[in-house]
């Protein structure tokens, strides 16, 4: 089953609108992390923003924040004011805290955002 | 930020040969490190995990004979691919992150290595 599920595939936003990108997780545990990278055409992978599991409040970062809804295990992306080098590869992952303090961290299969002028 | 460091960014090989694949974290220790593969227009899949000083575990799927990861030291783990075929072709990614158990930071990237096979 899927840990982490980006259900847009793509999404497109007018320039300087907000856009959503949805991410929902699934773990039993009571200690993890979600994470939204981007990605843009040249490949390498840009962090855009962090939040614990016992975080109480979004995580914000610039233009991003993180609306995290722990009942309903989503964890949102939300870009305000987008720009046209907003366009790539988003994609959500959650880190896992195994036993002997390893980690491990998986990702979804992404939303694909394009920014319109 | 810190600087994970991957090399080669791209790698030429015939069908058979073995690849040697480079990740290093150039301003941190680095105990774990993730090995991703990312398929053209794709999400990147974990291959495995990369301990300092033990084993790498493995995801369910991935042939560890044929993946062969080294984490040598606290700043450097390698991926061999074995025995290469073009179906191996695909980028490699490697990630990495400071600190001890229960770290919460980021999590850093290198800039990916791209593998054809011929």
């Amino acid at each position: 089953a899927q840990k982490i599920t980006q259900t847009q595939p793509g999404m497109f936003v007018q320039e300087k609108e907000a856009v959503t990108l949805d991410c929902t997780y699934d773990t039993s545990d009571q200690s993890y992390g979600l994470f939204w990278y981007k990605q843009p055409s040249s490949g390498e992978m840009i962090f855009l923003i962090y939040q614990g599991s016992y975080d109480e409040q979004n995580a914000t970062e610039g233009r991003y924040s993180l609306n995290f809804q722990k009942a309903r295990k989503s964890a949102n992306l939300v870009i305000s004011a987008s720009q046209l080098g907003d366009s790539a590869m988003y994609f959500c992952a959650m880190r896992e805290f195994l036993s002997g303090g390893y980690q491990k961290v998986t990702f979804g299969t992404g939303t694909k955002l394009q920014v319109i002028p | 930020g810190a600087v994970v460091s991957q090399h080669p960014s791209r790698v030429i090989c015939k069908s058979g040969t073995s690849v040697k694949i480079e990740c290093r974290s150039l301003d941190f220790q680095a105990t774990t490190m993730f090995w991703y593969r990312q398929f053209p227009k794709k999400s990147l899949m974990l291959m495995a995990t990369s301990n300092e000083g033990s084993k790498a575990t493995y995801e369910q799927g991935v042939e560890k004979d044929k993946f062969l990861i080294n984490h040598a030291s606290l700043t450097l783990s390698t991926l061999t691919v074995t025995s290469a075929h073009p179906e191996d072709s695909s980028f490699y990614i490697c990630s990495a992150r400071p600190g001890g158990a229960g770290e919460t930071g980021e999590l850093f990237f290198g800039e990916g290595s791209r593998l054809t096979v011929l």
